[in-house]
């Protein structure tokens, strides 16, 4: 049962726009959220975190938004860069549960079109 | 600058061999873990570790097992390789602690079994 979801397998946006990615999760235990950036043949790069007890969290064009009560965070990346072209996961932890891991959603490859 | 190693890039080894993947990282961290990843399938978490000696199955461990001798160092073992196990492996390491912690992860190993 997949606990962290990543609806959009790819995304294609213009540079300058804006790209929106959605993750949603179904465990409400889950209090720390993060997105990490990966590209071919290398490991995932982390980019911007939020704790449950914040709505947003913002670090230059990347912002994630987080509604607790839909179960929903999305990254928003503004304005997008052809570098940005990447598969981006989106990853949930759940300190209570006694174990430090990140459970992840299948990711959403991302091409930024020049 | 944070670090994590992974022994090798690429890897080609027989069906029933026995595979060691291995890793180094050089921040003191308590946790470490072995993911996989697979197209389409995301990261899966193979087994984890949060000190010395102790490890703890993730969601897929059948067919591997991990060692922790030294804090810095996490291996994984493919006891006997099968084709089913061609995969990018991917080790990580974060801080011990309730509230969320970012994981680093290494570069990646790209196994073939053949």
């Amino acid at each position: 049962d997949q606990q962290v979801k990543q609806n959009s397998p790819s995304l294609s946006v213009q540079e300058g726009r804006i790209s929106i990615l959605n993750c949603d999760y179904t465990n409400s235990m889950f209090d720390y959220f993060l997105w990490y950036k990966k590209y071919p043949a290398e490991g995932p790069t982390f980019l911007i975190s939020i704790s449950s007890i914040k709505d947003k969290n913002e670090d230059g064009r990347f912002t994630v938004f987080l509604n607790k009560s839909a179960k929903h965070l999305s990254l928003h990346i503004v304005p997008s860069q052809p570098g940005d072209s990447a598969v981006y996961f989106c990853a949930a932890s759940d300190p209570g549960a006694g174990s430090y891991q990140l459970t992840f959603g299948k990711g959403t490859k991302l091409s930024v079109i020049p | 600058d944070v670090k994590v190693t992974q022994s090798s890039r690429y890897l080609v080894k027989r069906t029933g061999e026995k595979v060691f993947l291995e890793c180094v990282q050089d921040m003191d961290h308590e946790n470490m873990f072995w993911y996989r990843q697979d197209p389409g399938l995301g990261l899966r978490l193979i087994y984890f570790s949060y000190d010395v000696k102790m490890k703890e199955k993730g969601d897929i461990p059948e067919g591997y097992s991990v060692s922790r001798e030294k804090k810095e160092r996490f291996s994984l073992i493919l006891e006997s390789a099968s084709t089913n196990q061609t995969s990018m492996y991917l080790c990580a390491s974060s801080l011990f602690g309730r509230g969320g912690t970012e994981a680093f992860f290494g570069q990646g190993t790209r196994l073939t079994v053949v």
